[in-house]
């Protein structure tokens, strides 16, 4: 059973900072990856998805890789603003059943961006 | 579009009473999933449905929980009876296969479920 697990469960830093947050994978049958916010309240906002054939995505001040062979990902946050504080969760699609199954998440990191 | 959306949007009730959850996907996606968020198990994918039928249901913890999506554009989760351990936040979403084999979810607010 693929298992998700995404580390540090929160981080709290300065606004401006630039930081990672990882993720990782127990079965790298993958057919993709993907990263998602959350707002307090609120539902999943989808980021960035990276194929299972790709190694990086890229939207403006966000970049996240693919290790498919180690079973990691990174979302890269460059120059963090306190708008970008939210929970943001990884989560992969097995490669089993054309793509089209349902996602498993991991639990998420809590990101605070102090002004 | 309206985006995906959930009714209600809070719910709250007591143990053994019936609670039914509504969906309506954005029009046109053809795939339709249920996730269930908790502290401590976090996003779980109850069912999932192509074109109005169940493909995995797997996920559904018990009899207590139902599924059904008569038609392209409603779905509903019900639990009867319910049971405090079934308060969580229910998250409907939908997507649509694109040519490249990526199925990118747009998630609901989420019906947040308080069972006393």
């Amino acid at each position: 059973k693929q298992e998700v697990t995404q580390i540090p469960a929160a981080l709290s830093v300065p606004e401006g900072e630039n930081l990672v947050l990882n993720c990782s994978f127990t079965d790298s049958a993958i057919y993709n990856l993907q990263w998602f916010r959350q707002d307090p309240g609120k539902g999943l906002t989808s980021l960035l998805l990276i194929q299972s054939s790709q190694r990086e995505q890229t939207s403006g001040r966000l970049n996240a890789s693919l290790d498919k062979s180690s079973g990691r990902s990174t979302l890269y946050i460059a120059a963090s603003q306190p708008g970008d504080s939210a929970t943001y969760l990884c989560a992969v699609r097995p490669s089993s059943g054309g793509g089209a199954d349902g996602l498993t998440f991991g639990k998420g990191t809590h990101l605070i961006i102090q002004p | 579009d309206a985006g995906v959306i959930q009714s209600p949007r809070h719910e709250v009730t007591e143990m053994g009473q019936e609670v039914t959850l509504r969906c309506k996907p954005i029009s046109g996606h053809d795939y339709l999933f249920w996730y269930r968020q908790t502290m401590m198990r976090g996003l779980e994918l109850l069912i999932y449905f192509n074109n109005n039928v169940p493909i995995d249901d797997s996920g559904m913890p018990e009899d207590r929980f139902s599924a059904k999506m008569p038609n392209a554009s409603f779905s509903n989760l019900k639990i009867q009876p319910s049971e405090p351990r079934d308060s969580a936040v229910y998250f409907c979403a939908s997507s649509q296969r694109t040519d490249s084999g990526a199925n990118v979810l747009t998630f609901g607010a989420g019906s947040r479920l308080t069972v006393l």
